[in-house]
Parts: C-alpha cells; sequence; structure tokens
C-alpha cells in the first residue's frame, strides 16, 4: 500500500527567505503527487500537483515542486517566503488504480518570522 | 463557481447523541469523499462514492459511522451514537473525475465536531 511521509513536523523560516518541504513517499509504481495548503480554520486549498511529463511542476502562490524518482521525493519550495504563507502543509499520493483515493502525509505546520 | 459546502461548520454535542453532517459536492462533479482530521491520526479517507455509489468504505472505523449520497448534490455522513473519540474536524471533497485521471479533489471548509 502506498504512504506519505513528511519527515518535518514544524519548520519555521524568516520572512524572504528560501522553503523547502520534504515528502517522500512510497509506491511500486509511478504515483500520482499532490500539495495542499491549510490555513487555520479552513479547509484545504490545492497547491499544485504531479500525474505525469515535466518532472518540475509549478503552483499558484509562487510554490514549486519536483518529483524525484529515484529519491521517492516530491518536495515543495518556494524562493522567498512571505509571512502570509504561514500554514500546514500536506503531501498527498494517488495511486493509478486507486480511482479516487489519496494518502495524505502528517503534515508540515510552517511559521514565518518577520 | 461554488465550492463544496458543509454544514454545519461547528457542533457541539453530547456522547450518545446523533450527529450527522452534510455535504453538497460542486456541481457536476462524479466524486465525492469524506476525510477525517484529528491531531493524532491526521487526514484520514472515511469513504468515497462515485456516481452516489459507494466505493470504498475501508476507513470508516465502525458501525456507528455511516454515509449516504441519495442524489448527486448531496450527501450525509452519520454518527450514531457519537463519542468523544469521534471529535475531529470532518472535510467532504469532490473530484470532477478519477484523481487517476488527472482530476482534482476539491475540499470543503470542514465541520468541526466536539462530542462532549
Amino acid at each position: 500500500a502506498q504512504s506519505v511521509t513528511q519527515p518535518d513536523i514544524h519548520i519555521t523560516v524568516s520572512e524572504g527567505a528560501s522553503l523547502e518541504l520534504r515528502c517522500n513517499y512510497s509506491y511500486g509504481a509511478t504515483p500520482y503527487l499532490f500539495w495542499y495548503v491549510q490555513s487555520p480554520g479552513q479547509g484545504l486549498q490545492l497547491l499544485l500537483k504531479y500525474f505525469s511529463g515535466d518532472t518540475l511542476v509549478q503552483g499558484i502562490k509562487g510554490f514549486e515542486a519536483e518529483f524525484k524518482r529515484s529519491q521517492s521525493s516530491f518536495n515543495l519550495r518556494k524562493p522567498s517566503v512571505h509571512w502570509s504563507d504561514a500554514a500546514e502543509y500536506f503531501c498527498a499520493v494517488g495511486a493509478r488504480n486507486q480511482g479516487g483515493k489519496l494518502i495524505f502525509g502528517q503534515g508540515t505546520e510552517l511559521s514565518v518570522k518577520p | 463557481d461554488a465550492g463544496v459546502i458543509q454544514s454545519p461548520r461547528h457542533e457541539v454535542t453530547e456522547m450518545g447523541q446523533e450527529v450527522t453532517l452534510r455535504c453538497k459536492p460542486i456541481s457536476g462533479h462524479d466524486y465525492l469523499f469524506w476525510y477525517r482530521q484529528t491531531m493524532m491520526r491526521g487526514l484520514e479517507l472515511l469513504i468515497y462514492f462515485n456516481n452516489n455509489v459507494p466505493i470504498d468504505d475501508s476507513g470508516m472505523p465502525e458501525d456507528r459511522f455511516s454515509a449516504k449520497m441519495p442524489n448527486a448534490s448531496f450527501s450525509t455522513l452519520k454518527i450514531q451514537p457519537s463519542e468523544p473519540r469521534d471529535s475531529a474536524v470532518y472535510f467532504c471533497a469532490s473530484s470532477l473525475r478519477r484523481v487517476s485521471s488527472g482530476n482534482t479533489i476539491y475540499f470543503g471548509e470542514g465541520s468541526w465536531l466536539t462530542v462532549v
């Protein structure tokens, strides 16, 4: 069965600094990969997704992620963090033979220092 | 376009009471999902429907939980009787077609349930 690991429970970065959130997955074939963001008291909003093709995907709000098959990773990056990026970030994996199922990581909470 | 609409947004109930959570998916979406979010277990898929038919309910914790989708625009998640350990945020989500075909799952804002 597929699984997702987000090794960092909480990360703090300074405003304007670069950001990388780690995501590792376990799946026998090429998965579908997603990053969602959740602000306090809100639902989840899709940042970006990877299905096939170019392994570097661009998302909303200046985020990007790179699929690295050899490392089973899909890390999320942003070159310059804004205070409004403080939120919880979830990586998720979907299996090609399981129609609608997404398995989520435990999430990484991002704090931004002024 | 309206997103996924959930009600109630917040509910506090006493142990043993019946709780019904409601969801209106995005119009035209074929798939509907119920997720539960807790600090201990994170986001868990409870059940999902395709064209109003339950496809996978393996995540439903026990018989106290039931979900229905009587038509394409409405679903309920019912807990009877409720217990304090059911306290969580319950998310409804929908997607236009299969996720495996490149479609995105859109989430509602959640129903925050507290059972005392």
